[in-house]
């Protein structure tokens, strides 16, 4: 049974670049949630998908959006990158959004 | 919003010796979880535990909901053991609110 599953594990962008970034939950599970964790802090939410639809918001700017496919993997996307977006994206999965599983991350350089 | 604080944030140990994680929250919880990030990112799992106490290994928690807090015990350390720790809470609504974390380094 694989874990949550994310791609790509490094990408490096340039300031006012678009990036999308990919999550596949685990197997049964049908909500996912995406952090941002900079350097040296911890994880802090994004955004969470349950049933294609965007449930709950964190303290992001609508630069950061999101989406959920009908086999509930998902995409995370930034616009019009800033040097602060660098940092690991990490998604997390869960049945219900109840114990959340989280994936290896993402690491984003802008530079 | 809820509140999650971390002690020590850093914490130095001999291999073999035994370490208490702290993880304070400032409000009821309805899920509280503790992690283990390895050196390449990645949260491991280690308990899920809204109240109580649980224990995989060397390794327990207990969470005492009324009081507001979490411990995390790990007994004879290994060097595998190193990394940061991290506690998170979900109040209400299921976004994980996470504290800053404390890093654990044994020495050999």
């Amino acid at each position: 049974d694989a874990g949550v599953t994310q791609s790509p594990t490094h990408l490096i962008k340039t300031r006012g670049q678009q990036v999308t970034l990919r999550c596949s939950p685990k197997s049964g599970h049908d909500t996912v949630s995406w952090y941002q964790q900079a350097l040296g802090q911890g994880p802090q939410f994004i955004f969470q998908y349950y049933e294609e639809e965007e449930r709950q918001r964190g303290n992001f700017p609508d630069r950061f959006s999101g989406h959920q496919f009908p086999n509930y993997s998902s995409e995370l996307n930034v616009n019009a990158l800033l040097l602060g977006d660098s940092a690991l994206y990490l998604c997390a999965s869960s049945p219900g959004g109840d114990i959340q599983y989280f994936g290896a991350g993402t690491r984003l350089s802008v530079l | 919003g809820i509140q999650v604080e971390q002690s020590p944030p850093d914490l130095i140990l001999q291999e073999g010796a035994n370490s208490t994680l702290r993880c304070n929250f400032s409000d009821s919880v309805n899920n509280l979880q503790w992690f283990h990030q390895n050196p390449w990112g990645q949260l491991i799992n280690l308990f899920y535990i809204p109240s109580g106490t649980k224990q995989n290994g060397r390794l327990s928690a207990t969470t005492v909901a009324t009081e507001r807090y979490s411990l995390l015990y790990i007994s004879s350390s290994q060097t595998t053991d190193s990394g940061v720790y991290f506690c998170a809470a979900i109040q209400g609504a299921q976004k994980l609110v996470f504290g800053q974390g404390t890093r654990l380094t044994i020495n050999p």
